[in-house]
């Protein structure tokens, strides 16, 4: 069974712009989540989607938002980018009951210069 | 709200050498209990999990027990290997099932 997979996997941004980042979760999993990872803050929850319903979210400004597909995928979009949003971002997904796993995507890593 | 603790790297063993890695937890209810490790350059693997009070996660060699009464879920292995140098998180899921609380991560270097 495939993983997660995640797109693109590096990314260069400057200030001010936009980026989309994508994620595909592994067959039948209906729940996909997203992390952010920083040397500073560490692993940091953003959101998760289910059935295209965002059900929880995290403490990032709106700024940062996301989308879930019919087929499961997941986009996340973070605008008007800050340096302090280059960071390694990561996708998981799980079936979306209380003791299963989340697998996690390679994750991809943005900078913003 | 829920909080992961684990102890601070980097953690430096010789080959062979026994390892501990502290983990305790704050939460309300039964979460499951996760290791994952991180390899340079890549995303998380799970290494194990328990699901319930006195559960033993088990992979690889690796070893961690789900203690209820002191909210710890400490990592171990008897012997380590230069290939275990990496990065280990401790997490807890929420009630929900859906948000992963992480530890700050301990790194693991094992020199020859």
């Amino acid at each position: 069974k495939a993983g997660v997979t995640q797109t693109p996997r590096y990314l260069i941004k400057t200030r001010g712009q936009q980026v989309t980042l994508s994620c595909s979760p592994i067959s039948g999993h209906r729940s996909v989540s997203w992390y952010q990872q920083t040397p500073g803050q560490g692993l940091q929850f953003l959101f998760e989607y289910f059935s295209e319903t965002q059900r929880n979210k995290g403490n990032f400004p709106g700024r940062f938002s996301g989308r879930q597909f019919s087929n499961s995928r997941s986009e996340m979009n973070v605008s008007t980018l800050e340096l302090g949003d280059s960071a390694l971002y990561l996708c998981a997904s799980n079936r979306d009951t209380r003791t299963d796993t989340q697998y996690f995507g390679p994750g991809t890593r943005l900078t913003v210069l | 709200g829920n909080s992961v603790t684990q102890m601070e790297g980097p953690v430096t063993l010789s080959e062979e050498a026994f390892l501990t890695i502290n983990c305790t937890y704050t939460a309300t209810g039964y979460p499951s209990l996760f290791w994952y490790v991180q390899y340079p350059g890549e995303g998380l693997q799970l290494l194990l999990k328990a699901t319930k009070a006195d559960d033993k996660g088990s992979n690889k060699g690796f070893e961690a027990t789900y203690r209820k009464e002191t909210t710890s879920f400490h990592l171990e292995k008897g012997s380590v290997q230069v290939s275990d140098s990496a990065v280990y998180f401790c997490a807890l899921m929420n009630n929900a099932g859906n948000m992963l609380t992480f530890g700050g991560g301990t790194r693991l270097m094992v020199k020859p």
